[in-house]
């Protein structure tokens, strides 16, 4: 399809694991966020990319967690160590552009269950 | 630190009624607003959007109210559907360099037929 596009779009995984999260985004869409949602919780902003390079990784909560995207396409979020806290809806978009004047096009998520 | 609120976690109102979702800001450099939508086991879908030069946009049933001096912004569905009950979120960005969205809790509509 022409959406983006997440995976696993579910994942169980034990304390102590390391979990890689995948998105595709829409063709030709130069920016890319990760935000997640906690139960009970809004959108939780985590890091964008402007092509390949993050000028914003404020969101992410601790040094576990990293993301990577190359060639301007294809992003990897990747949670070491995961803890149950980590537990949540980790969600992808993608724009034209990073000012956010435009809208932003989400993925369905990938659902992380930490045990 | 909660930049964006939506302080009632929930709504209901009948179909054919206006539904009322409230929202409210603290940062002052924010300058752009949107709603998105979201269903269960999808991805939050856009649904409208107002600049900080405007109080008001439309887009059929709905439409976005602004009002910078109380930081506050709301959307209005007249008439309510079934097919409009969904999480609703708020959010919004400074438009500057870097900016990203930020955004609120969500409110759930249930709209009863």
């Amino acid at each position: 399809g022409a959406g983006v596009s997440q995976s696993p779009s579910n994942k169980v995984t034990e304390k102590g694991k390391d979990v890689e999260l995948r998105c595709d985004p829409i063709s030709g869409h130069t920016a890319l966020y990760w935000y997640r949602q906690s139960l009970g919780q809004g959108l939780e902003f985590l890091i964008y990319f402007q092509g390949n390079s993050a000028p914003d990784k404020s969101g992410l909560p601790s040094d576990r967690f990293s993301a990577e995207r190359t060639g301007g396409s294809v992003s990897t979020l990747t949670i070491q160590r995961t803890q149950q806290e980590d537990s949540a809806v980790y969600l992808c978009a993608s724009s034209f552009s990073y000012l956010n004047t435009g809208e932003l096009f989400f993925g369905e998520g990938s659902r992380l269950t930490v045990l | 630190d909660q930049q964006v609120k939506q302080n009632s976690p929930s709504l209901s109102v009948q179909e054919g009624r206006i539904s009322i979702l409230n929202c409210d800001y603290t940062n002052s450099m924010f300058d752009y607003f949107l709603w998105y939508k979201k269903y269960p086991a999808e991805g939050p879908t856009f649904l409208i959007s107002i600049s900080s030069i405007k109080d008001k946009n439309e887009d059929g049933r709905f439409t976005v109210f602004l009002n910078k001096s109380a930081k506050h912004l709301s959307l209005h569905i007249v008439p309510s559907q079934p097919g409009d009950s969904a999480v609703y979120f708020c959010a919004a960005a400074s438009t500057g360099a870097n900016s990203k969205l930020t955004f609120g809790k969500g409110i759930t509509l249930s709209v009863r037929p």
